[in-house]
C-alpha cells in the first residue's frame, strides 16, 4: 500500500526568500506523484504532477519538484515566495493498483512581508 | 470551462439525520471520485466510479456512507444517522479517464457539521 508522508506541518517563509517543502513516499510499485494546493476556503488545484521522464518536473506559479527514487521523494521547491503563495500544500501518490490518490497531511506555508 | 461543482456548499444537520450531498462533474470526464478532509483524518479517499464498471467502495468508512452515480455523470453521496464524527468537508473530484495518471480535478467541497 502507498503512503505519504510531510514532515513539516507548517512553514513560515519571509517574502522573496526560497522554500522546499518535503516529502517522502512508501511504496513497493511505481508510483505517480503530485503536489495540489488549497489556497483558504477553496478546493485543491493541481501544481505539478510526476508521471515518468525528466524528475524534474515544473508546474505552475514557478513551483518545481524533484523525484528521487533512491530516496523515496518528491520534495517541492520555490526560488522565491511571493505573499499569495500562503495556503496548504498536499503531497499525493496513486497508482499500484489502485487510481484514488493518497495524500500526506499536507504542509500550511506562511509568506511573512 | 465549468469546473466540478458541489452542493450544498454547506449543511448543517442534527445527529442521527441522513444528509445528501450532490457533485456535478466536469462534462465528459468518465471516473469520478468521493474524499473526505477532516481535522484528525486528513484527506482520505471514500469511493471512486468510472464508467459503467462497479465502483471502488474501499474507503466508505462504515455502511452507513453510500453513493451512487446516475447516468455516468451527477453523483450523491448519502450518510444515514450521521454522526459527530462524520462533520468534515466533503470533496468530489473528476478526471477524464480512468487511470492513476491522469489529473483529478477538484470541486469547492461541500462543508458538513453535525450537531
Amino acid at each position: 500500500a502507498q503512503s505519504v508522508t510531510q514532515l513539516d506541518s507548517q512553514v513560515p517563509v519571509f517574502e522573496e526568500a526560497p522554500v522546499e517543502l518535503r516529502c517522502n513516499y512508501s511504496s513497493s510499485v511505481s508510483v505517480y506523484l503530485f503536489w495540489y494546493v488549497q489556497y483558504p476556503n477553496q478546493g485543491l488545484q493541481l501544481l505539478l504532477k510526476y508521471l515518468s521522464g525528466s524528475t524534474l518536473v515544473k508546474g505552475i506559479n514557478g513551483f518545481e519538484a524533484e523525484f528521487n527514487k533512491s530516496q523515496t521523494s518528491f520534495h517541492l521547491r520555490k526560488p522565491s515566495v511571493h505573499i499569495s503563495d500562503t495556503a496548504e500544500y498536499f503531497c499525493a501518490v496513486s497508482g499500484g493498483g489502485a487510481n484514488n490518490l493518497f495524500f500526506g497531511t499536507g504542509t500550511r506555508l506562511t509568506v511573512i512581508p | 470551462g465549468a469546473g466540478v461543482s458541489q452542493s450544498p456548499s454547506n449543511k448543517v444537520t442534527e445527529k442521527g439525520k441522513d444528509v445528501e450531498l450532490r457533485c456535478d462533474p466536469i462534462s465528459g470526464h468518465t471516473a469520478l471520485y468521493w474524499y473526505r478532509q477532516s481535522l484528525g483524518q486528513g484527506l482520505e479517499f471514500l469511493i471512486y466510479f468510472q464508467g459503467n464498471s462497479a465502483p471502488d467502495k474501499s474507503g466508505l468508512p462504515s455502511d452507513r456512507f453510500s453513493a451512487e452515480r446516475t447516468g455516468g455523470s451527477v453523483s450523491t453521496l448519502t450518510i444515514q444517522r450521521t454522526q459527530q464524527e462524520d462533520s468534515a468537508v466533503y470533496l468530489c473530484a473528476s478526471s477524464f479517464s480512468r487511470g492513476p495518471q491522469e489529473t483529478q480535478y477538484f470541486g469547492p467541497g461541500t462543508r458538513l457539521l453535525v450537531l
